[in-house]
């Protein structure tokens, strides 16, 4: 079967501090890989999907970047964190084609202060 | 993109049916209306799809209208671990991005 993690569970960064949070999906190949936001009583915010390796689309200009090393990897990344970048950031999987089949992970949330 | 429109909130009771509304009015005639829930602090998890036919699952049964310009999401014996948002969506493009508009938040009362 397949699973997705993703981690660490919560976090609390200084303003100005770099960000690396990882997310990995096991069980299969190729995925659509998905990371979204959701800042504290507002709805879900895709950032980035990946339809490859190395291949990255935003959806929002801003203060972070993604990265897809390897097929089953998503890493989202920020060199300088911002109290704007605090929130709930949640990985998601899905097979090419299945949008029905979206799943997501457990979730960061990320308090910036 | 097909918008949706859904009531920010609703509230049922306890062991009766919920029944959350969509509107898709601009839906296209290959796209698919999916429902997914978010539970406070975990992501959303799929419910259910459909295109044109009605649809049950173990958790939900879709009901489309024959014009597709809306539909209706029914839980039928709600629990208090029903209370969640709930997103109704319309298939995007060729990516399989979704687009999480506002939702329902649906509160189950005991």
């Amino acid at each position: 079967s397949q699973t997705i993690h993703q981690w660490p569970a919560t976090l609390v960064q200084p303003v100005g501090s770099p960000l690396s949070l990882e997310c990995t999906v096991e069980g299969t190949s190729n995925p659509n890989l998905y990371w979204y936001r959701q800042a504290a009583g507002r709805g879900l915010q895709l950032l980035f999907y990946s339809v490859g390796i190395g291949q990255i689309s935003s959806e929002v200009p801003q203060n972070l970047s993604a990265s897809r090393p390897q097929d089953r990897q998503f890493i989202l990344s920020s060199k300088k964190l911002l109290l704007s970048d605090s929130g709930f950031y949640l990985c998601a999987w899905a097979r090419q084609g299945n949008v029905y089949g979206y799943t997501f992970g457990s979730g960061t949330r990320l308090t910036v202060v | 993109d097909a918008k949706t429109t859904q009531p920010p909130s609703m509230d049922c009771a306890e062991g009766r049916a919920a029944n959350l509304p969509c509107n898709h009015s601009t839906i296209s005639g290959n796209e698919y209306v999916y429902w997914y829930r978010q539970i406070h602090s975990q992501g959303p998890q799929y419910i259910i799809h459909g295109l044109k036919n009605n649809e049950t699952n173990e958790m939900a049964s879709l009901i489309i209208t024959e014009d597709r310009k809306s539909s209706t999401l029914i839980l039928p014996h709600a629990t208090l671990r029903d209370t969640a948002v709930y997103y109704c969506i319309v298939r995007v493009d060729r990516d399989d991005k979704i687009i999480f508009g506002k939702g329902t938040r649906l509160h189950i009362l005991p």
